[in-house]
């Protein structure tokens, strides 16, 4: 069975810093793709930024970055420069190359101190 | 507004009542995603369809739920007797490809959040 899991429920960081939200997952598939959600308060979720299971090289979206480390099932989410608006429910997704499932683990609430 | 909509956005039933929920895509979104969402969790997958075919269901998909999306464009999530367990936001998402890692690519709707009495 595939799971997704993210330990911190909570973090905090200041405006302008760097915060590193983690994520492990669980699968036997050798090829996969994972994904950052950002979910703000009362509003839509919406894609962060994506990474090919069979790409070494990590993902990069403007300030949002991820450490993918295949052989430790890991998948962190890095947020340089935070900004007020980064203030979320962040939850990271496995799906499989069929599609035929979605996994999302139960999120890290992140809140950007001023 | 292009964006993925889902009707109502809140629904309050006493339990036993039967309810439906809307979902409208993207307009050109082959796939259509649906989702329960409860309080400190994160979405979880209940089927899918592509075009108009529903291609996997959850176990968490019980009997009671049945969704539909006729003529592959909206699509419909009905909760029959429904029960106080079945309270949380349900989500639908859409996505264009139906390969590769842009099948991820989820465009979601802001729920409907269902409140069994």
């Amino acid at each position: 069975a595939q799971t997704v899991t993210q330990s911190q429920p909570e973090m905090s960081v200041q405006e302008a810093e760097t915060v590193t939200l983690s994520c492990t997952y669980d699968t036997s598939e050798n090829n996969y793709y994972l994904f950052w959600y950002k979910q703000p308060p009362s509003r839509q979720m919406i894609l962060v930024i994506r990474q090919e299971a069979y790409k070494q090289q990590n993902a990069t979206e403007n300030r949002f970055s991820v450490n993918f480390q295949k052989a430790a099932k890991s998948f962190s989410l890095k947020i340089s420069d935070s900004q007020l608006g980064d203030t979320a429910m962040y939850f990271c997704a496995f799906i499989t190359v069929t599609g035929n499932q979605f996994y999302f683990g139960t999120g890290t609430s992140l809140t950007v101190i001023p | 507004d292009t964006g993925v909509s889902q009707n109502p956005r809140h629904k309050i039933t006493k339990r036993g009542q039967n309810v439906t929920f809307r979902c409208d895509p993207i307009s050109e979104h082959n796939r259509l995603y649906w989702y329960r969402q409860t309080l400190g969790q994160g979405p979880e997958f209940l089927t899918y369809f592509q075009n108009e075919a529903q291609l996997e269901k959850s176990r968490l998909l019980s009997d009671r739920f049945s969704a539909e999306r006729p003529k592959g464009s909206f699509s419909t999530l009905e909760i029959q007797r429904t029960e106080q367990g079945d309270s949380a936001m349900y989500l639908c998402a859409s996505s264009l490809a139906t390969t590769g890692i842009r099948m991820g690519e989820q465009f979601f709707g802001p729920g409907t959040r269902l409140t069994v009495l």
